[in-house]
């Protein structure tokens, strides 16, 4: 059975630019959290997704938004990119209970 | 609000050593907590998962207990191994609803000498 998949591995961006980040969940998983972990501030949390619609959000600003498609799958968007925004970004999936299974990360790079 | 605290920030122990990772947490009404460990730059390996009913969970030389009444978990690693060098963090996970979600501690720093 396939894992949680993201992509891309990295991505470079400038100051000022958009961001988009991708998560396929495993199969038969409908939640989709995502999480930031910065570098000394430890993991994050950031959404959650669960059959389409968002269910919870961490103290993030707006700029941080997402959606999760039929298929489950979840894109995490990223407007206005700060340097602060330089981080790993995890993708996790569960199925209908709190038991989570992580993706290998997204480095963002701001520059 | 959940708060977890992980003490102490690193560690340093030579081969062979058993270990025994502290982990508190400020909520106790938990639906489950999780152990995972993160290599350097990479995501993170799920090692043990404690379900709230339960004390203990052991997966070969991982022990992991759950106190929920007094907001602890401990790690126990019997016979550390090099490759036991890793960042572990702990993570209780709220019940279903608003607070689904896993609440992380910062992590102790595990370096294993040979």
């Amino acid at each position: 059975e396939a894992g949680v998949t993201q992509s891309p591995t990295h991505l470079i961006k400038t100051r000022g630019q958009q961001a988009t980040l991708r998560c396929s969940p495993i199969s038969g998983h409908t939640s989709v959290y995502w999480y930031q972990q910065a570098l000394g501030l430890g993991l994050q949390f950031l959404l959650w997704y669960d059959e389409g619609e968002e269910r919870n959000r961490g103290n993030f600003p707006p700029r941080f938004s997402g959606r999760q498609f039929p298929n489950y799958s979840s894109e995490l968007n990223v407007n206005a990119l700060e340097l602060e925004d330089s981080a790993l970004y995890l993708c996790a999936s569960s199925p209908r209970t709190p038991t989570q299974y992580f993706g290998p990360g997204t480095r963002l790079t701001v520059l | 609000k959940q708060e977890v605290t992980q003490i102490p920030a690193a560690l340093s122990v030579p081969e062979g050593e058993n270990l025994v990772l502290n982990c508190s947490f400020t909520d106790s009404a938990i639906y489950n907590l999780q152990w995972f460990r993160q290599d350097p730059g990479k995501g993170l390996t799920s090692l043990l998962l404690i379900q709230s009913s339960q004390r203990e969970q052991t997966s070969g030389r991982l022990n992991a207990s759950l106190d929920k009444s007094s907001g602890r978990s401990t790690l126990y690693i019997a016979a550390s191994q090099p490759g036991d060098s890793a960042t572990y963090l702990c993570a209780p996970a709220g019940w279903r609803g608003a607070n689904s979600k896993l609440t992380f501690g910062k992590g102790i720093t595990l370096s294993v000498r040979p």
